[in-house]
């Protein structure tokens, strides 16, 4: 079954750490790729989405994330994170010929910044 | 003030009883859906919605039921076949579907016991 994997639950890192959380992909043709973000009680929002291009693609609050179509991975990155990007983050793919009108996500990864 | 409401935030049942979650949009968009999130599951797709009165099932749509009679409304009913409804419920809206950014309520927490 067509899925989107994220490779860690959970993430602990301290003030300034640089950050990359992985998303993985099992679609071949053609995605749209997205990352968003749940801040603790506060709505699902989107950080960053790549359709085509430039297969880097930068979202708000500093974060970057990386299309890499041979390995079929969206990573997201940070060089440095902050307290307030504690949160949880899911990759989601859309693959219109497989997916149909779906959007499918990952598990999502829990990401605490130590101050 | 654009976005979208669920209501309620918290929600109390007994088992065997059906239940609905309301989602309006004022956003004006076509598409709407709902999403039920899990610990270390993600969000999974229940139903979505293109259009007024036309809506189709997604991964997980056993023991759920949906109506589209406006495009600002997208009620979810969980009904007494659903065999695990306790959980986290989203409803979402985009302009249309497959690559378009979708905007999220801030979700109905359902506790049936």
């Amino acid at each position: 079954a067509q899925s989107v994997s994220q490779h860690n639950h959970h993430v602990i890192l301290s003030e300034a750490a640089s950050l990359e959380l992985g998303c993985n992909y099992s679609y071949g043709g053609t995605v749209n790729l997205f990352w968003y973000v749940q801040y603790p009680g506060q709505h699902l929002q989107l950080l960053l989405k790549y359709f085509s291009g430039d297969p880097l693609v930068k979202g708000i609050k500093g974060f970057e994330a990386e299309f890499i179509k041979s390995k079929f991975s969206f990573n997201l990155r940070k060089p440095s994170v902050q307290w307030s990007d504690t949160a949880e983050y899911f990759c989601a793919v859309n693959a219109l010929m497989e997916y149909g009108n779906k959007l499918v996500f990952g598990a999502g990864t829990i990401l605490r910044v130590k101050s | 003030d654009g976005g979208i409401t669920q209501s309620p935030k918290y929600l109390f049942r007994k088992e065997g009883q059906n239940v609905t979650l309301s989602c309006e949009q004022n956003l004006n968009h076509d598409a709407m859906y709902w999403y039920r999130q899990d610990p270390g599951q993600g969000l999974r797709l229940i139903y979505y919605s293109q259009i007024v009165n036309d809506f189709q099932k997604g991964d997980i749509a056993e023991g759920y039921s949906v109506s589209r009679e406006k495009k600002e409304s997208f009620p979810l009913t969980v009904t007494s076949a659903q065999k695990n409804p306790t959980a986290f419920y989203l409803c979402a809206s985009s302009l249309g579907t497959g690559s378009y950014e979708q905007y999220f309520g801030p979700g109905t927490r359902l506790t049936v016991t």
